[in-house]
């Protein structure tokens, strides 16, 4: 069945960076564009990235472009996020998502999450 | 740029139906495919229909979208207590080149 794992959050202080990671499996990862998507604490979902299957497309939220990096990994079936120069505004937990076409792309399958604080 | 407007909150007694609306604030809206979010107390999103109105696999008939024009809509029909979720509605921006997600809709089963 589809597995998302995200992992790398935390802690950190405004103006650093961590690396965010979400190990795929029970699907074709290389044939499926990805998303990424956070969710402030007692807030609503707020989309931040997709990638193209084969990384020829990337598109960013206006609030997070510039600072963060999508990118992925086709031979680990991994998706990662780079978050530069954190705000404390920037604390989520942040989803990736599967896409899914059926007619026209959307996120379908999503991860668990994984908290990311910025703070001081 | 396309907003969606959600009511915040939604009551209903077991049994009963309910209906979520979603709203466009762009005329682009009227062009696009809506799709709609179940997120479960401390859970992740699950998609629940796409393109409108339709159920992915494992979705109960119970759960129906629908729109027109510049608004969309989520009926739960024969609610139960599980069923007391946030809904979300979202669809793509092409202006924005990127997905919008409505603010959400606290479904409360009373």
């Amino acid at each position: 069945q589809v597995q998302l794992v995200e992992s790398g959050g935390g802690v950190v202080q405004p103006g650093r960076s961590l690396r965010l990671s979400c190990a795929a499996s029970g699907f074709f990862f290389k044939a499926y564009g990805m998303h990424w998507v956070r969710q402030a604490p007692g807030k609503g979902l707020e989309w931040v990235a997709f990638i193209s299957y084969d990384a020829t497309k990337e598109y960013y939220s206006e609030s997070v472009k510039g600072r963060f990096t999508i990118s992925r990994d086709n031979s680990k079936d991994t998706l990662h996020l780079q978050l530069n120069s954190l705000r404390p505004e920037d604390t989520a937990v942040y989803y990736c998502a599967k896409e899914d076409c059926a007619g026209d792309c959307f996120p379908d399958f999503w991860g668990q999450g994984t908290l990311v604080s910025v703070s001081s | 740029q396309s907003v969606l407007t959600q009511p915040p909150s939604a009551s209903v007694t077991p049994g009963q139906r309910v209906a979520i609306s979603c709203s466009g604030s762009s005329s682009d809206f009227g062009n696009n495919y809506v799709y709609w979010y179940q997120q479960l107390p401390g859970t992740a999103p699950k998609l629940l229909i796409y393109r409108n109105d339709q159920r992915p696999s494992g979705v109960p008939d119970r759960f129906s979208g629908s729109k027109s024009g510049t608004s969309a809509s989520l009926a739960i029909s024969g609610v139960r207590s599980e069923d007391e979720a946030d809904y979300y509605c979202a669809t793509w921006d092409a202006s924005l080149s990127g997905w919008v997600f409505g603010a959400g809709t606290k479904l409360t089963v009373l």
